[in-house]
């Protein structure tokens, strides 16, 4: 099955850099990669997503990059802000309808935004 | 987006009961869903995934026989824990897809905790 492997576990930037957190998959027949935040006690919500059809999206400070032969992907945040200290994941998947597809998710990263 | 409920949202039992924990669609048929586990400082780990009328099919190493699924319509699923042991004590939090939309949504997750 799927392997999502995710660094760093924890990162901590003074506010106003860039933060980037990175992940690598094993199937290479995963074509959707979300990107999560969780703050504590709460639920995931997607901020933002790619499919394998793109290399890079953007969405104002949040970008992702996709890189299909080397099998990774990477979450960029500028101009960082104390609310965006939380819990990050990256996830994969594949099929066609995103909804009805199971997803593996990394181990996370907790980002933690100095002021 | 569509909008995903759970219930209860804590739940607290002494060990060797059984505990059970819904999933709705609140505007949306959910002809998935996805049950997960996260223990604290943690990532989610898939339990299983559910398909409206039809058995859930479990990741390798879940018990069915002690997470019980069932997802008896298009708007609600059901996680019961039975015989909970103090081991069993996460967050569980489920997730929803439709053939109208091309990614889950997240329930707010509860939180069983197992005397």
């Amino acid at each position: 099955g799927e392997n999502v492997e995710q660094h760093p576990s924890t990162l901590s930037v003074q506010e106003g850099d860039s933060a980037v957190i990175k992940c690598t998959y094993s199937d290479s027949a995963s074509n959707y990669f979300p990107w999560y935040k969780q703050e504590l006690g709460k639920r995931p919500q997607l901020i933002i997503d790619i499919r394998s059809n793109v290399g890079e999206k953007k969405d104002q400070r949040i970008a992702v990059t996709l890189n299909k032969t080397a099998k990774h992907f990477s979450l960029h945040i500028t101009e960082t802000q104390p609310e965006d200290s939380a819990v990050y994941f990256c996830a994969a998947s594949r099929g066609t309808n995103f909804g009805n597809e199971k997803l593996t998710f990394g181990t996370g990263t907790r980002l933690t935004i100095i002021p | 987006g569509a909008v995903v409920s759970q219930h209860p949202s804590w739940v607290i039992c002494k060990s060797g009961t059984s505990v059970k924990i819904e999933c709705r669609s609140l505007d949306f048929q959910a002809t998935t869903m996805f049950w997960y586990r996260q223990f604290p400082k943690q990532s989610l780990m898939l339990m299983a995934t559910s398909n409206e009328g039809s058995k859930a099919t479990y990741e390798q190493g879940v018990e069915k026989d002690k997470f019980l699924i069932n997802h008896a319509s298009l708007t609600l699923s059901t996680l019961t824990v039975t015989s909970a042991h103090p081991e069993d004590s996460s967050f569980y939090i489920c997730s929803a897809g439709g053939i109208s939309y091309n990614e889950q949504f997240f329930g707010p997750g509860t939180r069983l905790t197992v005397l």
